[in-house]
């Protein structure tokens, strides 16, 4: 069945340093993947979202690439701030069997340090 | 910016206990999800609903029930309370079941005891 998977359930980095946070996914149905960042203590919201095959989206200076050769779909950012410290979701949107289906991954809690 | 409300903010239930969780939105959307989170299991969807006085299950329904009763209510029912359904509870809306994002409430934490 269709799944997502972001192998780091935690990264802890210093201001300032570059972050990739990893998400793969797997459907056999056209993939359209999103970001959603959760701060503590608030909702979870959408940060980026693309169904396009090789093309960057970016905002708020997080950027992703979707993949289909390699089914990825992994948020970076060039310089982590403080801010920046709270939980990732990807999560994968996908027509499974005649019905829509919103996969979440487990989620990458990303904390900055001083 | 569109919002969804949730209430309470957070609850303490006993077990056996019913608990009723409420989310309210002003987006004029159709759909309505409510999700569970839990440490290292992401957001999994229980029931979730296109339109009023209808529900559908969704990954995990079982030990919840939903109701719709209006376009911007969506309550979750736990009529018998476990140990094991303390998490937090997100509701959140959007257009339409495809591609369009979701709108989150701030969710409620529920600790069953």
């Amino acid at each position: 069945g269709d799944s997502v998977t972001q192998t780091e359930g935690l990264v802890t980095l210093t201001k300032g340093l570059p972050v990739m946070l990893n998400c793969t996914y797997q459907t056999t149905y056209s993939p359209f993947l999103f970001w959603y960042v959760q701060h503590l203590n608030e909702a979870p919201k959408l940060l980026l979202k693309s169904s396009t095959d090789n093309k960057r989206t970016e905002h708020q200076g997080f950027y992703a690439t979707l993949h289909k050769s390699s089914s990825s779909f992994h948020l970076q950012k060039s310089s982590v701030q403080l801010s920046d410290s709270a939980l990732y979701f990807c999560a994968l949107s996908a027509a499974s069997s005649g019905s829509w289906q919103l996969i979440f991954g487990s989620g990458t809690q990303l904390t900055v340090m001083p | 910016e569109a919002a969804v409300t949730q209430s309470p903010r957070s609850k303490v239930a006993v077990t056996g206990g019913k608990v009723t969780l409420s989310c309210h939105q002003t987006n004029n959307h159709d759909y309505m999800y409510w999700y569970r989170q839990d440490t290292g299991h992401g957001l999994r969807l229980i029931h979730y609903s296109y339109v009023a006085d209808s529900t559908e299950k969704g990954d995990i329904p079982d030990g919840y029930k939903a109701s719709r009763p209006s376009q911007e209510n969506f309550s979750l029912i736990l009529e018998l309370a476990s140990l094991s359904q303390t998490a937090v509870y997100f509701c959140a809306s959007n257009r339409a079941i495809s591609n369009e994002r979701l709108f989150f409430g701030h969710g409620t934490k529920l600790s069953v005891l």
